[in-house]
């Protein structure tokens, strides 16, 4: 079973089209992530939510939402696509326990044109 | 505010040959340290975690990495690659009061017969 799973694997899109990213985690974790990974694979966090509530919101385009109906969900809603949001989007879950380690999905590759 | 260096890009190597992948890491307050391994299209996997206890820590596939604080450095070693060991390494930092995991920029292990 996958542990954190995310869709779609792909998405290609045109410029100021919206679009979601759906992500489930079945390992019970509290803390989920969202990090983009740019072309020169420079990995960032975007946010960070615990128990349905967001801690971490980094400096992030307001054009970029995320929603946790449930603490084993966390979707990002993208409005009004730019050509720089292109890249590779993972979703990442922990424990909130200090130091646990993150289990990453297997990414979303965003191709904006 | 913490931050990590990986001082090589790109680190070729052949087979049965030994590894070793530098990061050093900046920070004010104690963290914790991990290594990530990115194979080609996929989610990241950990590897290994330092978060306290002996500075030699051993991690899955072979790979072990040891902390050094006065030289803040948490060097990724493998004694004997092999073809499959080929991939994005990611050194990351967590700082011990906060859930946010901040990588490096990543070193390709290139791994050639």
């Amino acid at each position: 079973d996958t542990a954190v799973s995310q869709t779609p694997k792909y998405l290609v899109t045109q410029m100021g089209n919206d679009k979601s990213i759906k992500c489930e985690q079945n390992l019970g974790h509290d803390t989920m992530y969202w990090y983009k990974q740019d072309s020169k694979k420079f990995l960032k966090i975007m946010f960070s939510y615990n128990n349905k509530e967001l801690i971490i919101n980094e400096t992030v385009p307001n054009r970029f939402s995320p929603k946790s109906p449930d603490k084993a969900h966390l979707n990002l809603h993208i409005n009004s696509l730019e050509l720089g949001d292109s890249a590779v989007y993972f979703c990442a879950s922990s424990q909130a326990a200090q130091g646990d380690e993150q289990f990453f999905g297997p990414g979303t590759r965003l191709t904006v044109l | 505010a913490q931050s990590v260096t990986q001082l090589d890009s790109q680190v070729p190597v052949f087979e049965e040959a030994p590894v070793e992948l530098r990061c050093n890491y900046s920070s004010s307050v104690s963290v914790y340290l991990f290594w990530y391994v990115q194979y080609p299209n996929q989610g990241l996997q950990l590897l290994l975690k330092y978060l306290s206890g002996s500075t030699l820590v051993k991690g899955i596939n072979g790979f072990e990495a040891e902390f050094n604080k006065s030289q803040t450095s948490f060097h990724l070693r493998k004694p004997s690659v092999h073809i499959s060991d080929t991939a994005e390494y990611f050194c990351a930092v967590l700082n011990t009061g906060f859930q946010k995991l901040v990588f490096g920029t990543g070193t390709r292990l290139l791994v050639s017969p």
